[in-house]
């Protein structure tokens, strides 16, 4: 069936240094990817997305890019903060017009170090 | 405000009970999703529904069950609480362009 992998599962960086987490996906037909923020106790949230037909996108010091041909995608934290702290997930979309749900990874915990 | 209120926010049972977790949304979407949240294996899809009088099972359903009266509401029925169903509960909604919008959650225990 559907598989969302994510890797690492934990990751911890010094404050400043730029963290990545990377995502694979087995459904070709995939075409919606989006990234949510957990914090402890809180719901995920979303924080970046991107569409199949754009390679990259980015807002502020997050970054995401997508790999079609080899069905991966990645997320970027630039300058990070003690505040980005959270586990994150990544996720692909499943379906399509409007009858769509999304496979989720297994999450990494980040955590970043003053 | 519109939003998506889960309640209760957590509870207390006994093996063998039944038990109804409530999902409201006021954005009007038509697509309704129940995930639960265990350690080490992110959000598991459960049931969900694209729209009134649609339900389907998602990946981990035996043992849940959802109605779909009303645009709303999704309630998450546990016909019989087991130990396994521990975990914490949370309803989304989208409006069928992918993005979805997470509750508060629901933290159950099963004693």
């Amino acid at each position: 069936g559907e598989n969302v992998e994510q890797h690492p599962s934990t990751l911890s960086v010094q404050e400043g240094d730029s963290a990545v987490i990377k995502c694979t996906y087995s459904d070709s037909a995939s075409n919606y990817f989006p990234w949510y923020k957990q914090e402890l106790g809180k719901r995920p949230q979303l924080i970046i997305d991107i569409r199949s037909n754009v390679g990259e996108k980015k807002d502020q010091r997050i970054a995401v890019t997508l790999n079609k041909t080899a069905k991966h995608f990645s997320l970027h934290i630039t300058e990070t903060q003690p505040e980005d702290s959270a586990v994150y997930f990544c996720a692909a979309s499943i379906g399509s017009g409007g009858y769509n749900k999304l496979i989720f990874g297994a999450g990494t915990r980040l955590a970043v170090h003053p | 405000d519109a939003e998506i209120t889960q309640s209760p926010r957590h509870k207390i049972t006994e093996t063998g009970r039944q038990v109804t977790l409530a999902c409201h949304q006021t954005w009007n979407h038509n697509n309704m999703f129940w995930y639960r949240q265990d350690l080490g294996h992110g959000l598991r899809l459960i049931h969900y529904s694209y729209g009134v009088q649609d339900t389907n099972k998602g990946e981990v359903s035996d043992g849940y069950s959802v109605s779909r009266s009303n645009t709303e509401d999704l309630p998450l029925t546990l016909e019989s609480a087991a130990s396994s169903q521990t975990s914490v509960y949370f309803c989304a909604s989208s409006d069928g362009a992918d993005t979805q919008y997470f509750g508060p959650g629901t933290r159950l225990t099963v004693l």
